[in-house]
């Protein structure tokens, strides 16, 4: 049982290059998200989705775009790199939104834009 | 809006020691869930531990524990035991219990087990 994996672990972008990070989780989970970490601060949802076909913004969705055409999979992409968008990207999936859910998260990838 | 503080950047504890990390936030709700996250090396985000508000009783589980202080709103996780295993980051996170509310998490702790 995988959980939630990430594709790929780690990236080197330039500026105004593109790149979709997939995310897949195993479990039948209803619902994926996108989460960003940056250094002292916590993790900030970029975008999330409900189901199959759905998508939703988070706290801090420009510049990226998503797309749930699986239910397994939820990928996320930079159309045009910058600097900022350096990060550690997380994925997570939970079974439902009740606001006890646990979400799980997958291990992480690191871009860096040059 | 919610905001999650934890003061304590780096904290440090003997190998089979307690300790008790701290986590503060601020809401107007009366009805959400606080949660503790483990970040070890892996970085995979690692859930320890959640408290419903509505709960008085504080949660616990194994070694981890919490003390719940809703008027305070204080939120602070306590380990027992301490292990070499236990080193790494320690998020604190808020949720409001309404729909599809994000999860707001604070700026970490980083927790050095001393052997």
């Amino acid at each position: 049982n995988a959980g939630v994996t990430q594709t790929p672990k780690f990236r080197v972008l330039k500026t105004g290059q593109s790149m979709t990070l997939l995310c897949a989780q195993d479990m039948n989970h209803e619902y994926m998200y996108w989460y960003r970490q940056d250094p002292g601060m916590g993790l900030r949802l970029i975008h999330y989705s409900v189901g199959e076909g759905t998508t939703a913004k988070g706290e801090v969705p420009d510049g990226y775009n998503v797309s749930r055409l699986k239910k397994q999979n939820f990928l996320l992409g930079l159309e045009s790199a910058a600097p900022s968008q350096t990060s550690v990207y997380f994925c997570a999936s939970s079974q439902n939104l009740l606001a006890g859910e646990t979400q799980y998260f997958g291990p992480g990838t690191r871009l860096l834009v040059l | 809006a919610q905001t999650v503080t934890q003061s304590q950047p780096e904290m440090s504890v003997q190998e089979a020691e307690t300790v008790t990390l701290s986590c503060t936030y601020d809401t107007s709700e009366s009805d959400y869930y606080l949660f503790w996250y483990k970040q070890p090396p892996s970085r995979q985000m690692i859930l320890v531990i959640r408290q419903e508000a509505y709960k008085q009783q504080n949660a616990t589980e194994n070694r981890f524990s919490v003390n719940f202080q809703k008027a305070a709103k204080s939120f602070s996780l306590k380990i027992s035991d301490s292990q070499l295993g236990d080193a790494a980051m320690y998020f604190c996170a808020y949720r409001r219990n309404f729909g599809n509310e994000k999860l707001t998490f604070g700026t970490g702790t980083r927790l050095t087990i001393i052997p």
